[in-house]
């Protein structure tokens, strides 16, 4: 199975600074096709899990542009340029290049 | 706008059969895409438990295979989850969830589903 791992795994912010969260896997991230499915998840308390990037940079429609996704092979990044009060909650990073999908522990973001 | 909705039980016995099915809109399963389940403990992280294609192709988890079916049991728009002799450790949300091409695009809101006697 692919390990993710992610840091940090709590994240204080202020409102209107920027927020990074990094993400890593145990093995490349890159499917034979030449694709990278690595995908960016937030969940607000007591809701499910939201899409807001997938295969390393694709904003999902709706998701505002202070939200972007970087990186490659074994290493990504999820940055937020100006952290609203909308965005706190928890961050996952999920690989789907290989079965079992899985998934990063969380980044819990606050507000300080 | 696809839309998935699960149902089922919230409290099952030990040793028993958790049973659950979701309901997709706006999208019929049978022309593609794969259909599968994600479970979460409360306060603690996402696990993928399988998904399946209508053909029948499925994938599971390789700690719960043993004990996992994902089926479309009916012609309606739904597909199921049975996980067999459960224990207090498989308390848990539990979200259906469609994957696109390495990807979970859609979600539906969760069914807490707790296990005890």
């Amino acid at each position: 199975d692919i390990i993710m791992t992610q840091s940090p795994l709590s994240l204080p912010v202020t409102l209107g600074q920027a927020a990074s969260i990094s993400c890593r896997s145990s093995q490349s991230l890159v499917d034979n096709d030449g694709n990278t499915y690595l995908n960016w998840f937030h969940q607000r308390p007591g809701q499910s899990p939201r899409r807001l990037i997938y295969k390393v940079s694709n904003r999902d429609s709706g998701v505002p542009d202070r939200f972007s996704g970087s990186g490659s092979g074994t290493e990504f990044t999820l940055k937020i340029s100006r952290v609203e009060a909308e965005d706190v909650g928890i961050y996952y990073c999920m690989q789907g290049t290989q079965w079992p999908l899985t998934f990063g522990p969380g980044t819990k973001v606050e507000v300080k | 706008q696809v839309h998935l909705q699960e149902s089922g039980p919230g409290l099952v016995k030990p040793s028993e059969t958790l049973s659950l099915t979701c309901t997709v809109s706006g999208y019929s399963i049978f022309s593609g895409y794969f259909w599968g389940w994600i479970r979460q403990p409360p306060g603690k992280g996402l696990e993928w438990i399988g998904h399946m294609y209508h053909s029948g192709n499925t994938y599971y988890n390789p700690s719960l295979k043993s004990r996992v079916t994902i089926s479309i049991p009916t012609s309606k728009n739904q597909f199921s989850l049975d996980l067999d002799s459960v224990t207090a450790a498989d308390t848990a949300i539990y979200f259906c969830v469609r994957y696109n091409a390495g990807s979970l695009d859609y979600w539906g809101q969760g069914t807490l589903v707790t296990v005890s006697s």
